[in-house]
């Protein structure tokens, strides 16, 4: 089953634009992760924000947190057509010490189209 | 450093035929995922091993899906036998748990078609 809801399904942007994404999750966390799709690579891990932590940047990527809302927003800033991919949030159970449970259960992905 | 290893990354079978597949991990990593993605559709686990232990198969259908993972390194992941249902893409990960970093890496995957 998908533990998170990604939002919006698919967005198409101009190179040089922004993409903001957004993920929606059930349970408590100890950590959200981000990941790329794309024919070429498969699933490649982008950012991983901690259940403590509200923003985390990493080049051209931002990602917020909001637990209370149970919800994330990865932000991908001067986006470029090599950006054209899936992106998928996965979220990663805690026990209520914090604990990773150590099993990411992934949302069903936003498909994002990048045009020169 | 060789990434997770899949074979093969393309099986067309017809139905009530087995098929395998097989995953080599990043050298090191202690913990190994199979996952299944249906198209249009984020990755489902269905099996997680620590080391040689399978610590998480709640999502295997035990029915017609097993797996093993030989001296905790290489898996094998088989279907038999296959339904048209079983049509996706199987993908391995890899990770060290626990540990300071919670990533997962994966595979190419092998994209399973039966007909």
């Amino acid at each position: 089953s998908q533990q998170g809801e990604e939002d919006p399904q698919a967005l198409s942007i101009q190179e040089g634009e922004n993409a903001t994404m957004n993920c929606s999750y059930k349970t408590s966390i100890n950590n959200l992760q981000w990941y790329r799709q794309n024919s070429g690579r498969g699933l490649v891990h982008l950012i991983l924000i901690r259940s403590n932590e509200r923003e985390k940047h990493s080049g051209r990527l931002r990602v917020t947190l909001d637990t209370s809302k149970k919800s994330s927003s990865l932000l991908i800033t001067a986006s470029r057509a090599a950006d054209t991919a899936s992106y998928f949030c996965a979220t990663d159970a805690g026990d209520a010490g914090g604990t990773s449970y150590g099993k990411l259960t992934f949302g069903q992905g936003t498909i994002l189209t990048v045009h020169p | 450093e060789a990434g997770v290893v899949q074979s093969p990354r393309y099986k067309i079978i017809e139905k009530k035929q087995p098929v395998a597949f097989w995953c080599n991990p990043i050298s090191g990593h202690n913990t190994l995922y199979w996952y299944l993605q249906n198209l249009g559709q984020g990755p489902e686990l269905l099996i997680r091993y620590e080391n040689e232990e399978a610590v998480d198969d709640s999502q295997l259908p035990k029915d017609r899906f097993s797996a093993e993972r030989l001296k905790g390194v290489d898996s094998t992941l088989k279907i038999q036998p296959a339904e048209l249902g079983d049509s996706a893409v199987y993908l391995c990960a890899s990770s060290l748990w626990p540990g300071p970093f919670y990533e997962q890496y994966f595979g190419p995957g092998t994209r399973l078609t039966v007909t």
